[in-house]
């Protein structure tokens, strides 16, 4: 158990609506990274945050957006969703932004889009 | 840009065989490289990381991996397999800038699947 916690575990839904996916960082860790997993494009970073602001940008869709709350908890909103939005979303915690620190990978959100 | 190719994209050994896992990397400044394990149905786990301290760099489980700059590579080995290595294992390099900076966003290979066999 890496102490990082993502809800829900699995999202079936119809193309065109939107979803939100939750993930809480180990205690004490201040940056927040999410990444996408899929058989085409394989494990994508997609969105730092650091302290609730954003802090770096991936491989992210404008129909994607994400945001941390004063409680460091993130969320990642999909909007639009399409048949190629179907993925595993991971989310990652570490203490502070570089490589100091290790980044500790929550199980993921399996989505999937029908 | 920095990343990270793997080359195999499934490598099966015998149990107590030698596990060798290539990665070759791509970057214009000093790489900082790390190598992941996923286990069905989990979230990655850190393996070892290089930060350009010693070039040959242990992890956990046994696993150990050396940074070659002459030949890009941080290729991951281990001496002997155990069935409980089966998974799948990615490289990944760090974004970095010419200073040494880092955000930490990971730029990950597409991934090695490792069979055991008995």
């Amino acid at each position: 158990d890496s102490g990082v916690t993502q809800t829900p575990k699995h999202l079936i839904t119809a193309t065109g609506q939107r979803v939100t996916l939750r993930c809480s960082p180990r205690s004490g860790d201040l940056s927040v990274y999410w990444y996408q997993q899929s058989l085409d494009q394989g494990l994508q970073f997609l969105i730092h945050y650091y302290n609730g602001e954003e802090r770096a940008k991936g491989n992210i869709l404008e129909r994607f957006s994400a945001q941390q709350f004063p409680d460091l908890h993130s969320e990642l909103n999909l909007s639009s969703l399409e048949l190629g939005d179907s993925a595993l979303y991971f989310c990652a915690s570490s203490k502070t932004p570089g490589i100091n620190y290790e980044q500790y990978f929550g199980p993921g959100t399996r989505l999937t889009v029908t | 840009a920095q990343s990270v190719t793997q080359l195999g994209s499934h490598v099966s050994v015998s149990e107590g065989a030698l596990v060798l896992l290539r990665c070759n990397y791509s970057s214009s400044v000093p790489p900082y490289l790390f190598w992941y394990v996923q286990y069905p149905n989990q979230g990655l786990q850190l393996l070892l990381k290089y930060t350009s301290a010693a070039t040959l760099v242990k992890g956990i489980n046994g696993f150990e991996a050396e940074f070659k700059k002459s030949e890009t590579s941080f290729h991951l080995t281990k001496p002997s397999a155990h069935m409980s290595d089966a998974a799948e294992y990615f490289c990944a390099v760090s974004d970095s800038t010419y200073y040494g900076g880092s955000q930490g966003n990971l730029i990950f290979g597409k991934g090695t699947k490792l069979s055991v066999k008995p």
